[in-house]
């Protein structure tokens, strides 16, 4: 089961900060965020684990609530390189093990 | 370099044909996953494998088959019976299910 992102999409001016969220109806491990310019490959923003870990850029900061399944991504005083399609992705257990499963995806468009 | 590799970078094929797409890893990475991505949307999880000889289905599996003979290599083949192949196909790798995933540059597959 997919993660559920919100918003679907965010259009700021540079220098506006934005929050993007991510929700699960079952329990999560960890969180991942990516970000994707058009037509390229999702490249690594963070992970979030559970217990408080986390690992990513520096200018990137994002929340982890373990109890209410959510996590939540930071964009401040944004740049015109920041945008993309930020995609959440969590580990969910299956019969066979752990798979890292995306949401849908928020579209940023940061203009001059 | 190490890195992630997928090819070819666009793909045309008949209706009706089976086509294997090509995922290449050195960076020692024990999990591999194929994603599917169609224009505006998410990335589906269509099968993952966190070791050798061993690989699980995803959420949309149905019409793939994989193999993962080797740690480096996960080819993914894309059989007749899926109903819509058309769609841009994302390989990525990891040390696990809960660190950085690293994605290949993709490839576009178009069955006409």
């Amino acid at each position: 089961q997919q993660p559920v992102q919100s918003p679907q999409a965010v259009i700021l001016r540079e220098g506006e900060d934005a929050v993007i969220n991510c929700s699960s109806s079952k329990a999560l491990y960890s969180v991942h965020w990516y970000r994707q310019k058009h037509g390229e490959a999702p490249v690594f923003l963070m992970i979030l684990l559970k217990g408080g870990e986390q690992k990513g850029h520096e200018k990137i900061s994002a929340s982890f609530n373990e109890k209410k399944q959510q996590s939540s991504l930071y964009l401040t005083a944004s740049q015109l390189s920041y945008s993309g399609t930020y995609f959440c992705g969590t580990d969910l257990p299956n019969n066979a093990g752990n798979m890292l499963t995306f949401g849908g995806g928020t579209r940023l468009m940061v203009k001059p | 370099d190490g890195g992630i590799t997928q090819s070819p970078k666009y793909l045309f094929r008949k209706e009706g044909q089976n086509v294997t797409l090509s995922c290449e890893q050195n960076l020692n990475h024990d999990a591999m996953y194929w994603y599917r991505q169609d224009p505006g949307q998410g990335l589906r999880l269509i099968y993952y494998s966190q070791i050798v000889n061993d690989f699980q289905k995803g959420d949309i599996a149905e019409g793939y088959s994989v193999s993962r003979e080797k740690k480096e290599s996960f080819p993914l083949t894309v059989t007749s019976a899926q109903k819509n192949p058309t769609a841009f196909y994302l390989c990525a790798s990891s040390f696990g299910v809960r660190t950085e995933a690293f994605f290949g540059q993709g490839t576009r597959l178009t069955v006409v």
